[in-house]
């Protein structure tokens, strides 16, 4: 079955601390690549998506992400976290047509002022 | 432009009884999907609709059902509620290309 794993359940950085979560997915073939963020009490936002082409994207508050094809990896980065981006973080991967997608447990996000 | 709107924000209901559930998508998205978060699944896709017609389902049983209208505004129902039931239920619109999805609030069931 297609699944999405993220590596860390937790991350608490201080602020100006640079940022990797990490992001995988089970297997090949298509796949179009998400990052959603989930602020305290707000909904799902979109970060980021990948389509094809450039393997490196960039999103919204200075977040990027890279596609690695050869190791099923979409991982979010950003160089200098600040205390708003505390958050919930959501890998998010959509094999088939249409808007179904398959998404990583979370990584929830403290950064300390 | 207004955003995916869900009604109701919170619902309580006891089991064995049956919910519907609403979705507005924002304007001119035709796909409408539905998730359900937990926190012990986290986040899992219920279905999809487009143009009226499902074209996505996850894997729920058959008391998890939806439709969408002509306005693309959709509904999801869950019949013979179970504890387990309990959840937030997303909605999310998009236009039909993979430029993500849009989420709403959710609407936070319970079943006592």
């Amino acid at each position: 079955a297609q699944s999405v794993s993220q590596h860390n359940h937790h991350v608490i950085l201080s602020e100006a601390a640079s940022l990797e979560l990490g992001c995988n997915y089970s297997y090949g073939g298509t796949v179009n690549l998400f990052w959603y963020v989930q602020y305290p009490g707000q909904h799902l936002q979109l970060l980021l998506k990948y389509f094809s082409g450039d393997p490196l994207v960039k999103g919204i508050k200075g977040f990027e992400a890279e596609f690695i094809k050869s190791k099923f990896s979409f991982n979010l980065r950003k160089p200098s976290v600040q205390w708003s981006d505390t958050a919930e973080y959501f890998c998010a991967v959509n094999w088939d047509y249409g808007q179904n997608f398959v998404f990583g447990p979370g990584t929830r996000l403290s950064v300390l002022p | 432009k207004a955003g995916v709107t869900q009604t109701p924000r919170y619902l309580i209901k006891t089991r064995g009884q049956q919910v519907t559930l609403s979705c507005s998508p924002i304007s001119g998205h035709r796909s409408v999907s539905w998730y359900q978060q937990t926190p012990g699944q986290g986040l899992q896709f219920l279905f999809e609709y487009f143009s009226e017609t499902q074209r996505n389902k996850g894997n729920f049983p058959g008391r998890f059902s939806g439709r969408q209208f002509s306005n693309s505004r959709s509904e999801m129902n869950v019949s013979t509620l179970e504890l387990g039931d309990s959840a937030l239920y997303l909605c999310a619109s998009s236009q039909d290309d993979p430029v993500g999805a849009f989420f709403g609030q959710g609407t936070r069931l319970t079943v006592v």
